[in-house]
């Protein structure tokens, strides 16, 4: 398997673009999480997926901040209108669920978003 | 609210050397706790998970070893060599209540120079 892919790698955008970051988990994994890495707060969760609903989106910033997974092999997070504040690493991760908990999660490579 | 403490978070040593990173915890119901690498620019490995019901994990030079009670997890790594310069992350996966899952709570890493 290829692991977790996520699209772009790198991503510059000036202040109030729409951004969509993508991500693809591994083939039969049922769970997908979404997280922001930055200098200050460190690794955040911002949502996470079973079997793509939303199970707890309680880390999404504000409401520019939107993520969906119409299917299992694929999700997206979207921010729009986009801010300075809004650089950071995102994460995309899965893991397969065992007895309704969750194990070890796999990594994508991040994007790192830069808005100008 | 759980809150995960890494000391120290920066750690410069010569190549060799034994050592120890140190991971803390507020709250004692957890579920497991995973200890990560991140290599610059990449995404997070796992590199041991010990479930709360254990007291270590091992693997190859690394040993985790985890004290619920006093909220408290150690990552040894012996004779260290340059490849094990990283950040290494502690997280630990917190129970959730009303049936859903929980998530991963991370510290912000300790980063480990291992010169030649």
């Amino acid at each position: 398997d290829a692991g977790v892919i996520q699209s772009p790698r790198h991503e510059v955008t000036e202040m109030g673009q729409e951004v969509t970051l993508r991500c693809k988990p591994i083939s039969g994994h049922d769970y997908l999480f979404w997280y922001r890495q930055t200098m200050m707060r460190g690794l955040e969760l911002l949502i996470y997926f079973n079997n793509n609903v939303p199970i707890d989106d309680s880390g999404m910033p504000e409401d520019r901040f939107s993520a969906k997974m119409p299917n299992a092999s694929f999700s997206t997070l979207k921010i729009q209108p986009s801010e300075p504040r809004d650089s950071a690493v995102y994460f995309c991760a899965s893991s397969l669920g065992i007895s309704g908990r969750v194990v070890t999660q796999y990594f994508g490579p991040g994007t790192r978003l830069l808005v100008l | 609210k759980q809150e995960v403490t890494q000391i120290p978070a920066a750690l410069s040593v010569p190549e060799g050397e034994n050592l120890v990173l140190n991971c803390s915890f507020t709250d004692s119901a957890i579920y497991n706790l995973q200890w990560f690498r991140q290599d610059p620019g990449k995404g997070l490995t796992s590199l041991l998970l010990i479930q709360s019901s254990q007291r270590e994990q091992t693997s190859g030079r690394l040993n985790a070893s985890l004290d619920k009670s006093s909220g408290r997890s150690t990552l040894y790594i012996a004779a260290s060599q340059p490849g094990d310069s990283a950040t290494y992350l502690c997280a630990v996966y917190r129970w959730s209540s009303g049936g859903s899952q929980g998530n991963l709570i991370f510290g912000k890493g300790t980063k480990l120079s291992v010169k030649p």
